[in-house]
Order: C-alpha cells, then sequence, then structure tokens
C-alpha cells in the first residue's frame, strides 16, 4: 500500500534484550518521527529526521534508544537492554516536504516487555 | 512546558445525540492545531486541521472544531453520531517544533 509501514506489529521480548523496529515512510517523504504512547496516553515524540540527518532526539528517553536512517528512507529504532518501561506502542509517521504537518502515522509496534 | 489537556478520558453517547469534546492547549504563541481519530484496530488518522484564517474548521465525517484564542481550546464538534464514530480522539498540536504534542485522547463509545 501507500502508506507508512512498521514493522514487526507485535515484538515480545524477555527484560534485557535489544530489540529493533522498522519504519518504511511514505515513498518521497522527507521527515520522519518515532513516537511512544505507553497505554491510555497519547503519543509521546521521540525523534525526528529530515532525510537522513536526525535533526530533534530531544524526547529519547534515555541512552538506550538508539535511531538510525541512514539512506533517508527506512529508519529503524533501536532499544538496548529493554526494560519493563519500555512496553508500548512505538509510531511512526513521515510527511512530506512542502508541509511538515499534517504527518501520516503507520499502526505501530507494540512491543511487551517480559 | 507545552501541553495539551483533554477533559473527557472516555465518552459514551446514543447514536444521533450530538458530541463536543474539549481541547486546551498550553502555549503562548502561534500554534497549529490537529485532531486525529484512531478506530480500533486502525492507525491515527487526520480528522481537520487548524493554522490559520476562520476559526471554525470543518473535517471529515461531519466533524468540525473551533479555535478560541482567547481560551486556548480548540473543540471537536459534531451535531449528530453515529455508531460508527466509536473510536479514540486525540488533539494535538504543532508550534514550530516540528513534532507534534498530543493530548491523552477521548475514548468515544457510541451506542446503537
Amino acid at each position: 500500500g501507500a502508506g507508512v509501514s512498521q514493522s514487526p506489529r507485535y515484538k515480545v521480548a524477555k527484560r534485557g534484550q535489544d530489540v529493533a523496529l522498522r519504519c518504511d515512510p511514505i515513498s518521497g517523504h522527507v521527515s520522519l518521527f518515532w513516537y511512544q504512547q505507553a497505554l491510555g496516553q497519547g503519543p509521546e515524540f521521540l525523534t525526528y529526521f529530515q532525510n537522513e540527518a536526525q535533526l530533534d532526539k530531544s524526547g529519547l528517553p534515555s541512552d538506550r534508544f538508539f535511531a538510525e536512517r541512514p539512506e533517508g528512507s527506512v529508519s529503524t529504532l533501536k532499544i538496548q537492554r529493554t526494560q519493563q518501561e519500555d512496553s508500548a506502542v512505538y509510531l511512526c509517521a513521515s510527511s512530506s516536504a512542502e508541509r511538515v504537518q499534517p504527518q501520516h502515522f503507520g499502526d505501530g509496534t507494540r512491543l511487551s516487555i517480559l | 512546558a507545552q501541553s495539551v489537556s483533554q477533559h473527557n478520558h472516555h465518552v459514551i453517547l446514543s447514536e444521533a445525540a450530538s458530541l463536543e469534546l474539549g481541547c486546551n492547549y498550553s502555549y503562548g504563541g502561534t500554534v497549529n492545531l490537529f485532531w486525529y481519530v484512531q478506530y480500533p484496530g486502525q492507525h491515527l488518522q487526520l480528522l481537520l486541521k487548524y493554522f490559520s484564517g476562520d476559526p471554525l474548521v470543518k473535517g471529515i465525517k461531519g466533524f468540525e472544531a473551533e479555535f478560541i484564542k482567547s481560551k486556548f481550546s480548540f473543540n471537536l464538534r459534531k451535531p449528530s453520531v453515529q455508531w460508527s464514530d466509536t473510536a479514540e480522539y486525540f488533539c494535538a498540536f504543532h508550534m514550530g517544533r516540528r513534532a507534534l504534542t498530543f493530548g491523552s485522547g477521548t475514548r468515544l463509545q457510541v451506542q446503537p
């Protein structure tokens, strides 16, 4: 389809394991965002890319979180040494060069840390 | 800190009832305002947006919202809800920083 694609849809990991979440933005979209959505809450900003440049990572909760977009298209959010509090839905959104808003969201990856 | 408040966490209505969901933001400057909707099992979708101009904004599916600058509000309205409007509704704003700041959401349940 033509929307934002995220994989996997569900991920279960044991505490301490590393995980990698993938986002395929809409083709040609320059801006890419990652958000974290805890149960019963709205999405909270994690990080923002314009093409391959990570322009804002102020929302990353700790240095265990790392994101990259090496070729300005697909992005990966990596969480090292996962903790139970990392359990959440991770949303990816993209938008065009002409307007950063509105953003188009993917279905998210639901991460559960046991 | 900039924030968005949605006062109604869970709203239950009967079909054909009127809907108003509250949204207030805290930021003194120019903002762009949005309502997103998330239907069960689906991704967030844009319902409507306000950038400038007419403060009464019309969106998809008969929804509208009114920006009242003096009240820092952007309430969502629909005159007559349908069962298919059952979803979670998020108010959000953007004020120069490129990311969106979201409220905590309102779960709307419409009973047939």
